[in-house]
């Protein structure tokens, strides 16, 4: 079965760091480039950051940038999310997502289940 | 950066109901339009990519057209299933969701 499950969420205060990770199963997972999905609660989605199939290449939203970093480890079928300074405003659902639609770039056809940040003192 | 807007923010329809749902581009975005639905406490799920492609296991009923800035999606007759928040979301200069659109009973 083709599948992404996050983990790493939590509580944490303002300033600090946190590091998600994405374990991706059923496919091959060095073959896709692979994205970070954020959802505020009761807000809509926002996409966070990219990273190509061999991690050479990573793109940021505005939001995190400087502050987030996105990497992958294709020998452990891992994507991983590195928050650091980290604000209220972080505060989300994180979801990992594949871009699997060889037709359409940033089409995102799997999707993990989400794990939750809350950044508060 | 291009903004993505969808109209209406909410939606009361009823079962066998076609429905529309619309989103406009600030820019043109050629076909780089997808569609996703998500149900409450679960992951978006991919329907339409290239603004009129059915994904792989989407029931026919849902349909997606458009070009340039102005995009609809589709529902022939909706299924009780079919309640759900939709998302476009664009792909043609960076990543831009729109504000989502809440299809209620």
């Amino acid at each position: 079965e083709v599948q992404l499950v996050e983990s790493g969420g939590g509580l944490v205060q303002p300033g600090g760091s946190l590091r998600l990770s994405c374990a991706a199963s059923g496919f091959t997972f060095r073959s896709y480039w692979m994205h970070w999905v954020r959802q505020a609660p009761g807000k809509g989605l926002v996409w966070v950051s990219r990273v190509n199939s061999d991690g050479s290449t990573t793109t940021y939203a505005d939001s995190v940038k400087g502050r987030f970093t996105i990497s992958r480890d294709n020998a452990k079928n891992t994507l991983y999310l590195q928050m650091n300074s980290l604000r209220a405003e972080d505060t989300a659902v994180y979801y990992c997502a594949r871009d699997g639609i060889a037709v359409a770039d940033d089409a995102f056809d799997i999707w993990g289940q989400g794990t939750m940040v809350t950044v508060s003192s | 950066d291009i903004q993505m807007t969808q109209s209406p923010s909410s939606l009361s329809a009823s079962v066998g109901d076609r429905v529309t749902i619309t989103c406009r581009a600030s820019q043109s975005i050629n076909s780089f339009l997808n569609w996703y639905q998500q149900k409450p406490g679960k992951a978006p799920k991919l329907l339409i990519y290239a603004a009129s492609s059915l994904q792989s296991g989407v029931p026919s009923r849902f349909s997606g057209s458009g070009s340039g800035t102005d995009f609809t999606l589709t529902i022939s007759s909706l299924q009780p299933e079919d309640f759900a928040a939709y998302y476009c979301q664009q792909s043609y200069s960076s990543v831009t969701f729109g504000q989502g659109t809440k299809l209620e009973i």
